[in-house]
């Protein structure tokens, strides 16, 4: 059974510092996702990641995947108070539409 | 191009009740993916409709059913509600494609049981 997992949960933060959330996955999977929610939101497509040693930039969030390990990573650069939000990472496979998503990590940058 | 449109937005029922919610893809999507959101379980697949047909389905008792029509709109039902269903309730279309293709989420129906 694919299952996903993400750390940490919660993460409270001072802006301008940078920081990592992890998101393993237990079994093969075609596709990593990244997305970001507001509160009382729907989800916002951040990135999405297909092979091994992928890289994604926007603006201060960067994301990574490396299918051996069954790890992403999404690294914040000097975070600012608008990328509060809770951050999913998701993953599927080819033959269908199906996602599992992680936890969630709630991100809250102090000013 | 207008995005995944779904409806109503908010929805207060009682227990034992049943509702039908509804999800308008993109124009030319054929796929309809159904997602329920609680605080305590997250981000749950529920089911998947593709040319009419369910492609794949989560772990959710018989009461959870869907369907989608010819136009590719999508409705799910949840039959004999229980508090437990309060939840947003996501939907998300895409191509269908065999290969990767790009989900985008409607904004979710809050669903509240009394």
């Amino acid at each position: 059974e694919l299952k996903v997992e993400q750390n940490p949960l919660f993460l409270s933060m001072q802006e301008g510092k940078n920081y990592t959330i992890y998101c393993n996955y237990s079994t093969t999977s075609d596709r990593l996702y990244w997305y970001r929610q507001d509160p009382g939101k729907s989800l916002e497509s951040l990135f999405v990641l297909l092979s091994n040693g992928a890289v994604k930039q926007e603006g201060r969030l960067m994301a990574s995947l490396d299918t051996k390990a069954r790890l992403s990573t999404l690294h914040i650069t000097a975070a600012v108070h608008d990328l509060s939000a809770t951050y999913f990472c998701a993953v599927g496979r080819n033959r269908d539409d199906k996602i599992i998503f992680g936890k969630g990590t709630r991100l809250h940058i102090l000013p | 191009k207008a995005g995944v449109t779904q409806t109503p937005r908010y929805l207060i029922k009682t227990r034992g009740q049943q509702v039908t919610l509804s999800c308008s893809p993109i124009s030319g999507h054929r796929s309809v993916s159904w997602y329920q959101q609680t605080p305590g379980q997250g981000l749950q697949f529920l089911f998947e409709y593709f040319s009419e047909t369910q492609r794949n389905k989560g772990n959710f008792p018989g009461r959870f059913s869907g369907r989608q029509f010819s136009n590719s709109r999508s409705e799910m039902n949840v039959s004999t509600l229980e508090l437990g269903d309060s939840a947003l309730y996501l939907c998300a279309s895409s191509l269908g494609l065999a290969e990767y293709n790009e989900q985008f989420f409607g904004p979710g129906t809050r669903l509240t049981v009394l």
